[in-house]
């Protein structure tokens, strides 16, 4: 089955810089992989998603890129926050279900 | 439109005992999602309901249930309950396309086994 590797379990950046987080898959069949914002206390929270016949995708400060070849995708935030502070996960979809990564703590330090 | 609704938010139950959890979609969702959330094993797969039907099943053991009514309101039993299954417990629904959908989770149920 699908197996999704994230890295860095835990990510600190100063307020300002950027912040990438990567992830890769072991299924080539997968071919829908989101990226999901969970805040202390809260429910996890589609932030970004791309297919695998697309090779990136921006909304504002947050880009998504995919390496089909590789099997490898990375989310990348440009100018960081404090409110950008919180757990990132990255997903595969295999055709049947969504797998995810362990997650990334990303702070932010002002 | 109304997000993802999950009852209880809070279960405290004791080992050997068992429970429901409940789930109900947004409307138009057919497709609802059952996901354990614990600090050491990050989201793992419990189970789909498509249709009224489970369409995907991920590895649990036959303790954890669950099923989909007509309305696409879901509910997940835990039988015969260990202090391992101590955890959030997230559904999330979705317009089941078979390429794949954007998941969107309601609020969790946090169980405590003790």
């Amino acid at each position: 089955g699908e197996n999704v590797e994230q890295h860095p379990s835990t990510l600190s950046v100063q307020e300002g810089d950027s912040a990438v987080i990567k992830c890769t898959y072991s299924d080539s069949a997968s071919n829908y992989f989101p990226w999901y914002k969970q805040e202390l206390g809260k429910r996890p929270q589609l932030i970004i998603d791309i297919r695998s016949n697309v090779g990136e995708k921006k909304d504002q400060r947050i880009a998504v890129t995919l390496n089909k070849t590789a099997k490898h995708f990375s989310l990348h935030i440009t100018e960081t926050q404090p409110e950008d502070s919180a757990v990132y996960f990255c997903a595969a979809y295999d055709g049947n279900k969504l797998v995810f990564g362990a997650g990334t703590i990303l702070r932010v330090k002002s | 439109k109304a997000g993802v609704t999950q009852t209880p938010r809070y279960l405290i139950k004791t080992r050997g005992q068992q429970v429901t959890l409940s789930c109900s979609p947004i409307s138009g969702h057919r497709s609802v999602s059952w996901y354990q959330q614990t600090p050491g094993q990050g989201l793992q797969f419990l189970f789909e309901y498509f249709s009224e039907t489970q369409r995907n099943k991920g590895n649990f053991p036959g303790r954890f249930s669950g099923r989909q009514f007509s309305n696409s309101r879901s509910e997940m039993n835990v039988s015969t309950l260990e202090l391992g299954d101590s955890a959030l417990y997230l559904c999330a629904s979705s317009l089941g396309d078979r390429g794949g959908s954007p998941l969107h989770f309601g609020n969790g149920t946090r169980l405590t086994v003790t």
